[in-house]
């Protein structure tokens, strides 16, 4: 079946460090790609998605792109923030676009 | 416009107690979904609903049961409260015809958080 494999976290960086949260996928088809962020105490809000092989999906400074050669789908930032503290999960749609699959998430902490 | 609304936001139960969770949505959106969250798993789909009317299991159901009571509403429940149940639970909503981000997208609620002693 379908699934997402994320980096193992947690990620501790630095006010102002580069971002890289691997994320990698196996899936039927060509599914639409996620990322969702979770800060403390509340539900998952969309960070960026994108719907099909290189696309390139953006927000807050936050990016990412649909690799289909290599089933993967990097989340990346040039320069974090204390307030980008919090948990990221990749996640793709089913091939009946009604569901989502997600990773395990990835706790980011950014030290001031 | 409120989104997803859940509750209650906390609740702790006694093992063989039951109880319902309450979600609600007002996007019109046709598709609804219960998910649990445990350290280090990620989000796990209990049932979903594509569609009023409709309700499907997901990954891990045992042990609850959902009523899709109209577009806006998807309750869980719990007849027997578990231990192993302790968790926190998040409803979400996807299908709307309008936004940019497509019928795909979902959109959470605040969770519950459920302990089962």
């Amino acid at each position: 079946g379908d699934s997402v494999t994320q980096m193992e976290g947690p990620v501790t960086l630095s006010e102002e460090a580069f971002l890289t949260i691997n994320c990698t996928y196996t899936a039927t088809g060509y599914p639409s790609l996620f990322w969702y962020v979770q800060y403390p105490g509340e539900g998952l809000q969309l960070l960026l998605k994108a719907t099909k092989a290189d696309d390139k999906g953006s927000n807050k400074g936050f990016e990412a792109t649909y690799r289909k050669e290599t089933t993967s789908f990097h989340l990346e930032k040039g320069s974090v923030q204390v307030s980008d503290s919090a948990v990221y999960f990749c996640a793709l749609s089913d091939l009946g676009g009604n569901k989502l699959v997600f990773g395990a998430g990835t706790i980011l902490r950014v030290k001031s | 416009n409120a989104g997803v609304t859940q509750t209650p936001k906390f609740q702790v139960l006694k093992t063989g107690q039951s109880m319902t969770l309450q979600c609600a949505q007002d996007m019109n959106h046709n598709s609804m979904y219960w998910y649990r969250q445990d350290p280090g798993m990620g989000l796990r789909l209990i049932y979903y609903s594509a569609s009023e009317g409709t309700t499907d299991k997901g990954e891990v159901p045992n042990g609850y049961n959902v009523s899709r009571l109209n577009k806006r509403e998807f309750s869980l429940r719990l007849e027997s409260a578990a231990p192993s149940q302790t968790s926190v639970y998040f409803c979400a909503s996807s299908g709307g015809l309008a936004g940019v981000l497509g019928p795909d997208t979902q959109y959470f609620g605040p969770g519950t958080r459920l302990t089962v002693l």
